[in-house]
């Protein structure tokens, strides 16, 4: 099983400011990976997969990046909706795992 | 636009079995692959179980192979999952997603239902 960390768990931020998210995976998993945002009481939603390709009406402050076992979520400068809960994915074999999470909090 | 609305939720003790249900609509159920993800509450996202359109690909977690079924009836555009042998660690809010492009990402998902393994 593919095992992907995050950091930091927690990433304390103004509005405004630039938020980076790091995902590394136990192996190679070439561009595999997907980022996923979650509110409170609401179902995630994907952002971004094939580790750079924006999901369709995604904006453009969300970009991804990176290859292999190492990976970035980057949101440009934060605006107030963007609070939430940040989750990487793999898809390189089954079992599809999550990393842990990443909480971006004002 | 796609909806997915999972049912069959609820309280069950320990040990005993319970069927979710996921009713698909807004697009071609018979062509994606479908997946149940689940939450703990207060948890995060763990993958659960995989079928591909066809039920020729099923794959599961290892947390719940030999307990866990995954099915799907293409003529009723829906999806199942049959929980046997429930334990306290299963309760969560289990999702029904589409696989995004048929390449193993998930979106949209539904709205989840509330599982409790409680005796």
């Amino acid at each position: 099983e593919i095992v992907l960390t995050q950091s930091p768990a927690t990433l304390s931020l103004f509005p405004g400011e630039r938020a980076t998210l790091s995902c590394r995976a136990s192996q190679f998993i070439d561009n595999y990976i997907a980022w996923y945002q979650q509110k409170p009481g609401q179902a995630p939603r994907l952002l971004i997969y094939d580790a750079s390709k924006r999901v369709t009406g995604i904006p453009a402050r969300f970009s991804g990046s990176g290859s292999g076992t190492d990976f970035t979520l980057t949101i440009s400068s934060l605006e107030p909706e963007d609070f939430a809960v940040y989750y990487c994915q793999h898809r390189s074999n089954w079992p599809l795992t999550f990393g842990g999470g990443t909480k971006v909090e004002i | 636009e796609v909806q997915l609305v999972e049912s069959g939720g609820g309280l069950v003790q320990p040990g005993r079995s319970l069927r979710l249900s996921c009713a698909a609509s807004g697009f071609t159920f018979d062509n994606y692959a479908m997946h149940w993800v689940r939450q703990a509450p207060g948890k995060g996202l763990e993958w659960v179980s995989g079928i591909s359109w066809s039920s020729t690909n099923i794959g599961y977690a290892d947390s719940v192979k030999g307990r866990f079924t995954i099915s799907r009836d293409n003529a009723k555009n829906s999806l199942y999952l049959q929980m046997n042998s429930l334990r306290p660690e299963d309760t969560a809010f289990y999702y029904c997603v589409k696989d995004f492009l048929g390449d193993g990402w998930f979106d949209p998902w539904g709205q989840g239902t509330l599982v409790t393994v409680s005796s």
